[in-house]
């Protein structure tokens, strides 16, 4: 997998927007970008991915500079169950599939504060 | 959610013994996935399968085989745990064949003394 960095925490106060950074310079032009979140003592739970288009969801949305060395994730309106460690991946595509083999780094820690 | 379960959730060993932890899923995917998560390390893959009786190594296999013998069940066992097999064990499952979209289960914490 590309090498991702984040910084290890963040705060955010509750309903304002959650901006979680990544680099990503190594990527390659047809590797994507996924996020995953993991709360507390659960299981990793996917939130977004992309190639190189902004993209939205129902949970957030991803944005993925031109150059795509590095992408933001925005919770729009975070919550106190938003606290929780984000995980920014670049799954390498070498072979033409990956077959899921996921490198989960540090992460970053968000506390959303009240 | 995925209907993905884990079993047993929580399991004290002692060094030595055989553990087989299972993870069965009632959504039909091909792909499943056996990680460990330990302070430090995050999420680490053990061993993954691509299909009925297709499996291959992860990052951190020594120590460890699988078996699935049916779509819904993929088996870890640690033939002879050691306490540096102490973690919690989280098993994933996807259908898409890039397999990077995964749904991950409540996990198993396994304390081996």
């Amino acid at each position: 997998d590309a090498k991702t960095t984040q910084p290890p925490s963040m705060d955010c106060a509750e309903g304002r927007a959650a901006n979680l950074p990544c680099n990503h310079s190594t990527i390659s032009g047809n590797e994507y970008v996924y996020w995953y979140r993991q709360i507390h003592s659960q299981g990793p739970q996917y939130i977004i991915h992309g190639l190189k288009n902004n993209e939205t969801n129902e949970m957030a949305s991803l944005i993925i500079t031109e150059d795509r060395k590095s992408s933001t994730l925005i919770l729009p309106h975070a919550t106190l169950r938003d606290t929780a460690v984000y995980y920014c991946i670049v799954p390498s595509n070498a072979g033409g599939t990956s077959y899921g083999k996921l490198t989960f780094g540090q992460g970053t820690i968000l506390t959303v504060h009240p | 959610d995925a209907g993905i379960t884990q079993s047993p959730r929580h399991k004290v060993t002692e060094t030595g013994t055989p553990v087989t932890l299972r993870c069965h899923q009632t959504e039909n995917h091909r792909y499943m996935y056996w990680y460990r998560q330990d302070p430090g390390h995050g999420l680490r893959l053990i061993h993954y399968s691509y299909g009925v009786k297709d499996t291959d190594k992860g990052e951190v296999s020594d120590g460890y085989s699988v078996s699935r013998s049916k779509t819904e069940d993929f088996l870890l066992t640690l033939e002879s745990a050691t306490s540096s097999q102490t973690s919690v064990y989280f098993c994933a499952i996807t259908g898409l064949p890039d397999g990077n979209e995964q749904f991950f289960g409540p996990g198993t914490r396994l304390t081996v003394l």
